[in-house]
């Protein structure tokens, strides 16, 4: 089946401490996004990639970064994790801008 | 700015219609109206979407108001699985196409 995946679903990583989390997806998409989403709260855009140009949004903090080696994965990159930034991490993909968005399982972040 | 309202949670039960209202009364004239919805440990998934005109799918029912200041969500029969929390979207075409989310329902369907 076509899909998103996340890895690692889990991830724990300590305050300061760079950390990477991947997405890949076998639908081909134009687009591929990443959002934060804290306990309770809806998912919140960090940013996007339409095939390889970068979208930021305006609040995202510049801790984080991205990376789209290729049409099939995506790269967030946490370059100094601080507690605030305990998540869920999911990514999406859509074939253009305004279609449908079909999300990964998320990758929940732990910074201890 | 425009945004979306939603009731914090409802409850409904199985096998019965639910109806999930919006409110949506700084929309403009182009923005499309979305729901998605998130099951427990999963990433959201796409339920509907229209623009002024009724929708229907093998999931739901989108009715919106003619002045599109409101919408709803309709479940013609719930089941336990579709108890998640229902996210109502505006869909923005800035240079970019921008998902504004609102709040969310969490919906509690009791057997």
């Amino acid at each position: 089946d076509a899909m998103v995946i996340q890895n690692p679903r889990y991830q724990v990583t300590q305050f300061g401490k760079p950390v990477t989390l991947s997405c890949s997806q076998t639908l081909n998409h134009n687009v591929m996004y990443w959002y934060q989403q804290k306990s309770s709260q809806a998912p919140k855009l960090l940013f996007h990639y339409y095939d390889k140009d970068f979208n930021n949004e305006a609040d995202t903090p510049d801790n984080f970064q991205s990376r789209r080696p290729n049409t099939s994965f995506c790269f967030l990159d946490i370059r100094s994790p601080g507690l605030g930034d305990a998540a869920m991490y999911l990514c999406a993909t859509s074939g253009e801008p305004y279609n449908e968005q079909f999300f990964g399982p998320g990758t929940r972040l732990t910074v201890l | 700015d425009a945004k979306t309202t939603q009731p914090n949670s409802m409850e409904s039960n199985e096998e019965e219609p639910v109806h999930l209202p919006c409110n949506h009364s700084t929309i403009s004239g182009t923005d499309y109206i979305h729901w998605y919805r998130q099951l427990p440990s999963q990433g959201p998934e796409y339920v509907i979407h229209g623009l002024t005109s009724n929708v229907n799918n093998r999931m739901a029912s989108l009715a919106i108001a003619e002045d599109r200041k409101s919408s709803t969500l309709i479940l013609h029969r719930a089941t336990l699985r579709d108890a998640a929390v229902y996210y109502c979207i505006l869909g923005r075409m800035d240079s970019n196409y921008q998902l504004i989310w609102g709040a969310g329902t969490k919906l509690i369907i009791k057997p």
